[in-house]
């Protein structure tokens, strides 16, 4: 059936080091990923998208790289800040244009 | 800065009440959608709209709950009778969809908070 999930439900990293969360998604006919940051007692904050042709985007501090063969996508952010510590959802939509979200990965910064 | 907002931001009601939240789509965006998030759910779609025709609620309990948009600047979701298992943060998000070659992104509020005694 159509899901998105995640890895792992907690990742832990030093400031200053590279942060890779995982996500990994069934539907098929998905044409398209975001990756949202949600911190507490906010909405979800768009960071970052890429479309299924192709495979890999880069932003500011951040990288998406989606695989579609194994029908898996992840969020590589670069030099951890402490406020980047917040919980990270991707979505996947397709021609309905309606998002199904993963579980979250709740991303904590060590100081 | 061009933002969903979203009325009112806590509301702690009791069972059998009448909730209505309100939210102010980003100027110039068609599509609004409506979420709630629960920690045992994580994020749900309940309803949206398109040109302020409603797609989809296929998400929603038909019986308590009925979303609306009067106009294009105000979409709401409403319970009647409100129950304690409502009780969660209802999102709402808006974007410019289809996006074409630019993003389907969709855009949240800051949520309202839900409490039903």
């Amino acid at each position: 059936g159509e899901s998105v999930g995640l890895h792992l439900p907690t990742l832990s990293v030093q400031e200053g080091d590279n942060s890779i969360i995982n996500c990994a998604y069934s539907n098929s006919a998905s044409d398209y990923f975001i990756w949202y940051k949600q911190e507490s007692g906010k909405g979800p904050q768009f960071i970052i998208d890429i479309r299924s042709n192709m495979d890999k985007r880069q932003g500011q501090r951040v990288t998406v790289l989606l695989n579609k063969t194994v029908k898996h996508l992840s969020l590589q952010i670069a030099a951890t800040q402490p406020g980047d510590s917040a919980v990270y959802f991707c979505a996947g939509g397709d021609s309905s244009y309606k998002l199904i979200f993963g579980s979250g990965t709740r991303l904590l910064v060590r100081p | 800065d061009a933002r969903v907002t979203q009325t009112p931001r806590h509301k702690v009601t009791e069972m059998g009440q009448e909730v209505t939240m309100r939210c102010q789509p980003i100027l110039g965006h068609n599509t609004v959608f409506w979420y709630r998030q629960t920690m045992m759910q994580g994020l749900e779609l309940l309803a949206y709209f398109r040109n302020r025709a409603p797609l989809d609620d296929s998400g929603m309990p038909k019986d308590r709950f009925s979303a609306e948009m009067p106009d294009a600047t105000l979409a709401t979701l409403k319970i009647q009778p409100s129950e304690p298992r409502d009780s969660a943060v209802y999102f709402c998000a808006s974007g410019l969809i289809p996006g074409g070659s630019s993003s389907d992104t969709q855009y949240f509020g800051p949520g309202t908070r839900l409490t039903v005694l």
